[in-house]
Formats: C-alpha cells, sequence, structure tokens
C-alpha cells in the first residue's frame, strides 16, 4: 500500500488561506468518505483536525476546513497563524481486508 | 480524562524483540478498538497494527505481517505490541491511538510514543 501523496511543503503569510492536497487512488481515498487530518508540532503526538473528510472535532478551530473530490482530499486553513506552523498528515481507510489505514506522506507548513 | 502512556522502547539489535505496552485510563478500555501507529525518525506517520474491543479480530499492515502480534489484557486496561525480528527499518517512535467511538476510523486520543531503536 502506498503512501498517499501530500506536497512536501507549503507557506503562507499570517492571515492567509493555504491548502493542503492529499492524492490517493480508488481504492482507498476514492472509495471511503473516511479521510482524516492530523496536526502534529515538533516532538509531539499528532492531533485529529479533521474526520470524515470535512467534520471537525470539538476543540478545533473553523479555520480548518476539509473537503473530497475523486481521490484526492484537501484541508484548507484560513486566517494563518503562527501556532499553525507544524507538519499536517492525511489519513484514509484502505478496506476491510488487510489494506488497513494509509498515511499521506506528509506537508511542513511554514507561516512566513 | 483519556489517557494513553506507553512503555517498552529502548535499544534491540536487529532479529530481537521487544513487548511495547499502552496503559489506558480514563475511558471503558473494553469498548474501544485500539491500534499503533509509528514514525521514524524525522519522517511520516504509519499505521502498523488494530485490534477489535474483545481482542478476535486483528489487522496488520504489510511491512509487519509475520513478525508483530497485537494484543489486549482487557482486565488490565493494557494494549501489547509484540515485536519480533526487528530490522533496521523498525526503529520509530510507536504511538498507541483510540478512536473515537467504539470503532472509528480516525484517532482522537494517541498517548506519548515510546522509540524502539533497532542497531547493533
Amino acid at each position: 500500500q502506498s503512501a498517499l501523496t501530500q506536497p512536501a511543503s507549503v507557506s503562507g503569510s499570517p492571515g492567509q488561506s493555504i491548502t493542503i492536497s492529499c492524492t490517493g487512488t480508488s481504492s482507498d481515498v476514492g472509495s471511503y468518505n473516511l479521510v482524516s487530518w492530523y496536526q502534529q508540532h515538533p516532538g509531539k503526538a499528532p492531533k485529529l483536525m479533521i474526520y470524515e473528510g470535512s467534520k471537525r472535532p470539538s476543540g478545533v478551530s473553523n479555520r480548518f476546513s476539509g473537503s473530497k473530490s475523486g481521490n484526492t482530499a484537501s484541508l484548507t486553513i484560513s486566517g494563518l497563524q503562527a501556532e499553525d506552523e507544524a507538519d499536517y498528515y492525511c489519513c484514509s481507510y484502505a478496506g476491510s481486508s488487510t489494506l488497513g489505514y494509509v498515511f499521506g506522506t506528509g506537508t511542513k507548513v511554514t507561516v512566513l | 480524562e483519556v489517557q494513553l502512556v506507553e512503555s517498552g522502547g529502548g535499544l534491540v539489535q536487529p532479529g530481537g524483540s521487544l513487548r511495547l505496552s499502552c496503559a489506558a485510563s480514563g475511558f471503558t478500555f473494553s469498548s474501544y478498538w485500539m491500534h499503533w501507529v509509528r514514525q521514524a525518525p524525522g519522517k511520516g506517520l504509519v499505521w502498523v497494527s488494530r485490534i477489535n474491543s474483545d481482542g478476535s479480530s486483528t489487522s496488520y499492515a504489510d511491512s509487519v505481517k509475520g513478525r508483530f502480534t497485537i494484543s489486549r489484557d482487557n482486565a488490565k486496561n493494557t494494549l501489547y505490541l509484540q515485536m519480533n525480528s526487528l530490522r533496521a527499518e523498525d526503529t520509530a517512535v510507536y504511538y498507541c491511538a483510540r478512536g473515537q467511538g467504539s470503532g472509528s476510523y480516525w484517532w482522537v486520543y494517541w498517548g506519548q510514543g515510546t522509540l524502539v531503536t533497532v542497531s547493533s
């Protein structure tokens, strides 16, 4: 199972909006509405930001939003803030056999 | 408060074995599927394994199948990962994680991770 493809890095100035793409296949992202997104600061455990493609857990800022089209999911961060600087990973369920779950390659978000 | 605390990591030689533990508290452990996710130094997250709530069903990433075994003791509120035939590429921080619901496909709660280093 290959990792989902994300851009290695995305940057933006405070207040701007950025979008991170996550491209999979018809066997994972395209087949299930089960994409989740995680934020990870250095040395810390991942934090869930989006689940089921577009839903936000309680406590996550509404500046974070998710969407999906075909085999590609996207995470948009609006009103970029300094504390958003982190690594972001998408993840998709990949089937009930032995395929399990597949993560994206990760994107480093830099706030300029 | 939900807490997941991993332990058991350390330095092990190639071909060796190690057992990781994840002590859970703050929720009804026996009601939830549990997962292991790992992250090699400077690299991305990789899902490793999953076990259902009563331990009757497990699944593994291809990279660890046949070498790793996930298990749980619901009486002790503890998740385990038995790792055998360890390779250098198994070097990583290993996280245990719990979903939002009993069988959800995303992870709300994560432990702090335990580092496994496979080296001679």
